[in-house]
């Protein structure tokens, strides 16, 4: 079956260790987002890969990188995590953005981040 | 960032009542708007979508939407105990290239 894969369901680090958080698609999809939730909270648009273009929001702080070498693969990289940054972490993809059908959201399973 | 409110809840039914969600959004020019489930410590999973004003109905679930009053709801009929999770509204972002998320509200269906 197509879907969204993420690697690893937990993950634990140490304060000040950077981190990366790794998602594969089979879907063939343009568009690759990563989303950061926190308890009780709505998922918080980090950035997004449009094919090869980068699209970070303007809030996302610098310690969060993003990488996508190839159309299955999208890295999220924590270069010096703090404990505000332990979240469940969302890779999520879709056809092609733009709006309708195009613009639906398959997510994967999550990554749940511990920073200790 | 556009906003998208919700009642956090939670919203309690009985099993087989009517549970209506409600979503409000800031974008007036937001074109597309979903509603995902999430179960506890899982991702988010699509149900419904909707684009034009007025019903859509799939099975259990009625959307509503009403863009003159950035409003849109979810109707779940004949609830049920595995209904109960936290339902996020989703709204397109501005530039239309990614969705932006409520809080959610937190249904709990009582058997």
């Amino acid at each position: 079956d197509a879907m969204v894969i993420q690697n690893p369901r937990y993950q634990v680090t140490q304060f000040g260790k950077p981190v990366t958080l790794s998602c594969s698609q089979t879907l063939n999809h343009n568009v690759m987002y990563w989303y950061q939730q926190k308890s009780s909270q709505a998922p918080k648009l980090l950035f997004h890969y449009y094919d090869k273009d980068f699209n970070n929001e303007a809030d996302t702080p610098d310690n969060f990188q993003s990488r996508r070498p190839n159309t299955s693969f999208c890295f999220l990289d924590i270069r010096s995590p703090g404990l505000g940054d332990a979240a469940m972490y969302l890779c999520a993809t879709s056809r092609d953005g733009g709006g309708g059908d195009n613009e639906k959201l398959f997510f994967g399973s999550g990554t749940q981040l511990s920073v200790l | 960032q556009k906003e998208v409110e919700q009642n956090s809840g939670p919203l309690s039914v009985p099993e087989g009542a009517i549970a209506s969600l409600n979503c409000t959004y800031s974008d007036r020019g937001s074109q597309s708007f979903f509603w995902y489930r999430q179960y506890s410590g899982k991702s988010p999973e699509l149900i419904m979508s909707i684009y034009s004003n007025g019903d859509k109905e799939d099975g259990r679930f009625t959307a509503q939407l009403n863009k003159a009053s950035q409003y849109v709801s979810l109707l779940i009929r004949d609830s049920q105990p595995s209904d109960s999770a936290t339902y996020l509204c989703a709204v397109e972002n501005q530039a239309g290239t990614a969705l932006i998320f409520g809080k959610g509200t937190t249904l709990s269906v009582s058997s």
